[in-house]
């Protein structure tokens, strides 16, 4: 089993592009979840599924947009990038009850 | 909305000592889960420990245990016989089920040789 993985590790972006961030489970989780983690600072929530077809939002989900068409893939994408999305995002997924895992990250910097 | 609070931001301890890191956190649900994620240098999350609400014992994890007060909201990690390998960034977690994580700000774990 592969786990959580994302893609890609590192991204530097212009003010004003878009971007997807990509994460896929083998796991067969229904839970996902993306983070994003700034210096000084844990771990805060974007968005978050359940389940195929159905997303929420988190504590900080302006600029970003998600779906989740498949179990497996839970893509977050960003409209249109500012500096203050420059972060490290991590996606993760878990199923009830269970841990979650998480993915390595991918560094994102808006210039 | 629940909280997560770290209340040390940066710890220090001499190697094969015991160190223990804090974690208060406050929500009105009676059934949750709390985690300790530990993140080194190369910033994956790795689970150190996990503890469910309903269940009254510590949870143990080899040299890691928890201090679990429900009552007192506070769910601190005691690390015994610390090793080089143990320093690292440490976060407290709440979970709820579904609906995602709530992080403390974390503490930084130094270890002295």
């Amino acid at each position: 089993n592969a786990g959580v993985t994302q893609t890609p590790k590192f991204q530097v972006l212009k003010t004003g592009q878009s971007m997807t961030l990509q994460c896929a489970q083998d796991m067969n989780h229904e839970y996902m979840s993306w983070y994003r983690q700034d210096p000084g600072m844990g771990l805060r929530l974007i968005h978050y599924s359940v389940g195929a077809g159905i997303t929420d939002q988190g504590e900080v989900p302006n600029g970003y947009n998600v779906s989740r068409s498949t179990t497996e893939d839970f893509p977050l994408r960003l409209l249109s990038a500012a500096p203050s999305q420059t972060s490290v995002y991590f996606c993760a997924s878990s199923s009830l009850g269970s841990v979650e895992y998480f993915g390595p990250g991918t560094r994102l910097t808006v210039t | 909305a629940q909280t997560v609070t770290q209340s040390q931001p940066e710890m220090s301890v001499q190697e094969a000592e015991t160190v223990t890191l804090s974690c208060t956190y406050d929500t009105s649900e009676s059934d949750y889960y709390l985690f300790w994620y530990k993140q080194p240098p190369s910033r994956q999350m790795i689970l150190v420990i996990r503890q469910e609400a309903y269940k009254q014992q510590n949870a143990t994890e080899n040299r890691f245990s928890v201090n679990f007060q429900k009552a007192a909201k506070s769910f601190s990690l005691k690390i015994s016989d610390s090793q080089l390998g143990d320093a690292a960034m440490y976060f407290c977690a709440w979970g709820g089920g579904a609906d995602g994580l709530t992080f403390g700000k974390g503490t930084h774990l130094i270890i002295q040789p």
